[in-house]
């Protein structure tokens, strides 16, 4: 069916590391790929996104690659910090005028 | 340079009462998602409303839950005779515009508990 799901249910790194999180996804007509980052008991905040015809797009210290032929999106953010600690999903906008179609999350921990 | 808001933020419901859920868009917003969180998932999409009409609720529950988004007011989720199985949180999204489906600002949830 289409859906969007990640690889990893956990994700534990140093403050000051690199986090990659990646997301595989199964619509290969997608238009839009996005990244959301959760805090507990708070509603998902828009990080990132980006186009189908884009392969990578930079944020502010977060980047997201897109990988057509395999299907994979992928997170990263640099030098993660303790607030940085949420859940992150990815979501894919299959066509304008319908609804997100959310993965599982992947739950980042920070440590200092 | 209010976001999307929802009311209440908690809600504890007996089985066999009703729920009514509370979306305001952002201002200049006028489609509106709902989505529904089950613990340690993702969400789900549950129906699109612009105001007054509903565009698509292929998620929605074929009984007990309906939704309107009025010319004045409000998005309303209203459950019916609520079970332990809707125990859930429910966030409410809006869109400027329906070309902008990506584009989504979420509220920060109801979070519903059938007791």
């Amino acid at each position: 069916g289409e859906s969007v799901g990640l690889h990893l249910p956990t994700l534990s790194v140093q403050e000051g590391d690199n986090s990659i999180i990646n997301c595989a996804y199964s619509n290969s007509a997608s238009d839009y790929f996005i990244w959301y980052k959760q805090e507990s008991g708070k509603g998902p905040q828009f990080i990132i996104d980006i186009r189908s015809n884009m392969d990578k797009r930079q944020g502010q210290r977060v980047t997201v690659l897109l990988n057509k032929t395999v299907k994979h999106l992928s997170l990263q953010i640099a030098a993660t910090q303790p607030g940085d600690s949420a859940v992150y999903f990815c979501a894919e906008n299959s066509k304008a005028g319908t609804a997100l179609i959310f993965g599982k999350g992947t739950t980042l921990s920070v440590s200092s | 340079n209010a976001g999307v808001m929802q009311n209440p933020r908690h809600l504890v419901r007996r089985r066999g009462q009703e729920a009514r859920l509370r979306c305001s868009p952002m201002k200049g917003h006028s489609h509106v998602y709902w989505y529904r969180q089950l613990p340690e998932e993702g969400l789900k999409f549950m129906v699109y409303l612009q105001k007054e009409n509903i565009i698509d609720e292929s998620g929605m529950p074929k009984e007990r839950f309906s939704a309107e988004f009025p010319k004045e007011g409000p998005s309303i989720l209203r459950i019916q005779q609520v079970v332990r199985g809707d125990s859930a949180a429910y966030f409410c999204a809006s869109s400027p515009r329906r070309d902008r489906s990506y584009e989504q600002y979420f509220g920060p949830g109801t979070r519903l508990t059938v007791t």
